[in-house]
């Protein structure tokens, strides 16, 4: 069992659709980092959260210490949010690794 | 300036060659990352540099050799390297000792041939 998972795998929405991404993990943190991939590689850090609710622009966090979980949002989604989501999190040790969960590739339809 | 940046953004290489990838960001950040990531697979750690000192080798082959001349630049040798070890290979870099958000390159694509 991975230590950082993610649902779904696959997602398909029409522009405008209210979209959640979950991550569930199994390990202690002391923080999580939600992260966008394009196509073409490069990734982008859209939150970095250890409690509570983030919020920039269209997108969302939250993060459920307690229930180990956390989700994404995104509002009025558009094409342009076509990507690969992926969560990771940081042990609580204060190491500097990340473990990483397998990312959830969304496509937005107009 | 909040850029990581890597060069070269691809590169074919053959299995006798002596190559390097080079990651450079001038945001002061004390810490960073070499990731290696197959297609739909996510990125795995190869090696965490803190302040300028490697503090994570994650079991990485000693074909790949990294180095970190100074606190602004990270470089990733390539020697003798594999077909398998085609790949993208991820810079990152963030802020410590509270860690804050990280902050990828865009990766450079190898192809072994």
């Amino acid at each position: 069992k991975n230590e950082v998972e993610q649902s779904p795998q696959n997602l398909t929405a029409q522009e405008e659709e209210f979209i959640t991404i979950n991550c569930s993990y199994s390990v202690g943190i002391s923080a999580l980092h939600w992260l966008q991939q394009h196509p073409g590689g490069g990734i982008v850090s859209l939150f970095m959260l250890s409690s509570g609710k983030k919020k920039h622009g269209r997108l969302i966090a939250t993060i459920n210490i307690q229930e180990k979980h956390s989700s994404l949002h995104i509002t009025a989604s558009h094409p342009r949010d076509s990507a690969v989501y992926i969560c990771a999190v940081r042990w609580g040790g204060g190491t500097d690794k990340l473990i990483f969960g397998t990312g959830t590739r969304l496509q937005v339809f107009p | 300036d909040t850029e990581v940046t890597q060069t070269p953004k691809h590169l074919v290489m053959g299995m006798t060659n002596k190559k390097s990838l080079k990651c450079e960001q001038h945001m002061g950040h004390r810490a960073m990352y070499w990731y290696k990531q197959k297609a739909k697979k996510p990125p795995e750690l190869m090696f965490v540099y803190s302040y300028e000192k490697l503090s994570i080798n994650e079991s990485v082959p000693s074909r790949f050799s990294p180095e970190c001349p100074n606190s602004s630049l990270l470089n990733l040798h390539l020697h003798a390297l594999q077909p398998e070890d085609s790949a993208l290979y991820l810079c990152a870099s963030s802020q410590i000792p509270m860690i804050r958000e990280l902050f990828f390159g865009e990766g450079s694509r190898l192809t072994v041939l």
